[in-house]
């Protein structure tokens, strides 16, 4: 299955600022999703990222708060814009791996707090 | 609307014993199902998957059963191992969507 690097592993930021997490797959693939967990809540899905398009965004979730970048087939970014303390979460990027029997690898996420 | 629902957050079972964990789900459009471990600071990790066009897959010490007519999936782990303690996530996705929708997690400890 696909390897996942996801950075920063973790960050403290102030309100207001934006923290952008890079994840890096060491295959091509063409779909990559990234995840929110809140703290004590269930994985979410905020958008899927595909190469060459825009970010298909869930209910609840908007562009202008989680901006994606998709420049490859390797390489996608989610940045959390003008944070408050309600965006303090893991976030997960995740691809689906060719062989659907191996399900969908996860990075080791992202713990952000804002304070 | 939770589609997927773990409704035990939290499972205590003695090594060596199986452990049950329990998914429900609502949306009767899934089609395929899947079940993560998650240990702290750490993504969760793919442990097996089951179509619906099966009931019961098998992985060594994991099975996964499927009860279509009740929307009702379980994971059983036997026998229990102390590095099972973790917590438990079940997923669901239909075909051509590709994204997953996950229950809340069930916390299990496996006690020496």
């Amino acid at each position: 299955s696909a390897v996942i690097s996801q950075k920063p592993s973790r960050d403290i930021c102030q309100r207001g600022t934006s923290l952008t997490i890079q994840c890096q797959v060491d295959s091509q693939v063409t779909m990559m999703f990234w995840y929110r967990q809140q703290p004590g809540q269930s994985l979410t899905l905020i958008a899927t990222a595909n190469q060459g398009s825009e970010a298909t965004y869930e209910s609840g979730f908007v562009i202008d708060k989680f901006p994606i970048s998709r420049p490859n087939l390797t390489f996608s970014t989610l940045t959390v814009s003008n944070m408050s303390p309600e965006d303090s979460s893991i976030y997960l990027c995740s691809v689906a791996t060719a062989a659907v029997d191996y399900g969908y690898t996860f990075g080791s996420g992202t713990r952000l707090t804002v304070v | 609307d939770q589609q997927v629902k773990q409704n035990s957050p939290s499972l205590s079972v003695q090594e060596g014993r199986i452990s049950i964990l329990n998914c429900d789900y609502t949306n009767s459009m899934f089609d395929y199902f899947l079940w993560y471990k998650k240990y702290p600071a750490e993504g969760p990790t793919f442990l097996i998957s089951i179509s619906s066009i099966k009931d019961k897959n098998e992985d060594g010490r994991f099975t996964v059963f499927l009860n279509k007519s009740a929307k009702h999936l379980s994971l059983h782990i036997v026998p229990s191992q102390p590095g099972d303690s973790a917590v438990y996530f079940c997923a669901a996705s239909h075909q051509g969507a590709q994204k997953l929708v996950f229950g809340q997690g069930t916390r299990l400890t496996i006690n020496p």
